[in-house]
């Protein structure tokens, strides 16, 4: 199974700044079906990005994805005081599905 | 509106029995997969399975295989996945999900089992 290491752990940013968060994989991702979700404490999670690359209904566009094979990248070009979650990336284009072991955005 | 809606939060002994239940409404409920994601306290997201409920093809992660059963009734839009022997380990937030090409995109608001004597 594909294991996905997602970097850093945490990332302490302001309001403001932009985000990078890492997810890379230890084989070549197929399709380049990746997906990035969102999760707030006491929420189910919400996707934000699929294919790598592509926004998700209603999702707002200072968030994109990029990336193909085994590395790919969430940015958050800046961060409004509801981005701070806890951010996983997905792969489903090899079975089984895996997710990466989330990356915390907090507040500096 | 599309949606999937989860049964409520389950306390259980360990050895006890459970089934619990996800509802699609909104769209056609046969041709997406349902997604079962597993949250235990303070921790991240582990993808147990998918079952298709238009003909049940069912999928599971090496780690859930033989743990759990998923299942689906088309006729009544519901997905399940049961426990036939309830531990300590399986106390936890469970998620459903619409699945499909575009990965996870209709989540449910999840279940709570708590398992404890």
């Amino acid at each position: 199974e594909i294991v996905l290491t997602q970097s850093p752990g945490t990332l302490s940013l302001s309001p403001g700044e932009r985000a990078t968060l890492s997810c890379r994989a230890s084989q070549s991702v197929s399709g380049s079906y990746l997906a990035w979700f969102q999760q707030k404490p006491g929420q189910a999670p919400r996707l934000l990005i699929h294919g790598a690359s592509s926004r998700a209904t209603g999702i707002p566009d200072r968030f994109s994805g990029s990336g193909s094979g085994t590395d790919f990248t969430l940015t958050i070009s800046r961060l409004e005081p509801e981005d701070f979650a806890v951010y996983y990336c997905q792969q489903y284009g090899n079975s089984p599905t895996t997710f990466g072991g989330g990356t915390k955005v907090e507040i500096k | 509106e599309v949606q999937v809606v989860q049964s409520g939060a389950e306390v259980k002994k360990p050895g006890e029995s459970l089934k619990i239940s996800c509802k699609g409404s909104g769209y056609s409920f046969t041709t997406y997969w349902i997604a079962w994601v597993r949250q235990m306290p303070g921790k991240g997201l582990e993808w147990m399975g998918t079952i298709y409920p238009g003909d049940s093809d069912t999928i599971y992660s090496p780690s859930f295989q033989g743990q759990v059963t998923m299942s689906a009734d088309k006729s009544i839009s519901t997905a399940y996945l049961q426990w036939s022997s309830l531990k300590a380990s399986d106390t936890a937030m469970y998620y459903c999900a619409r699945a499909g090409l575009y990965s996870s995109d209709i989540w449910g608001q999840g279940t709570m089992v708590t398992v404890s004597s």
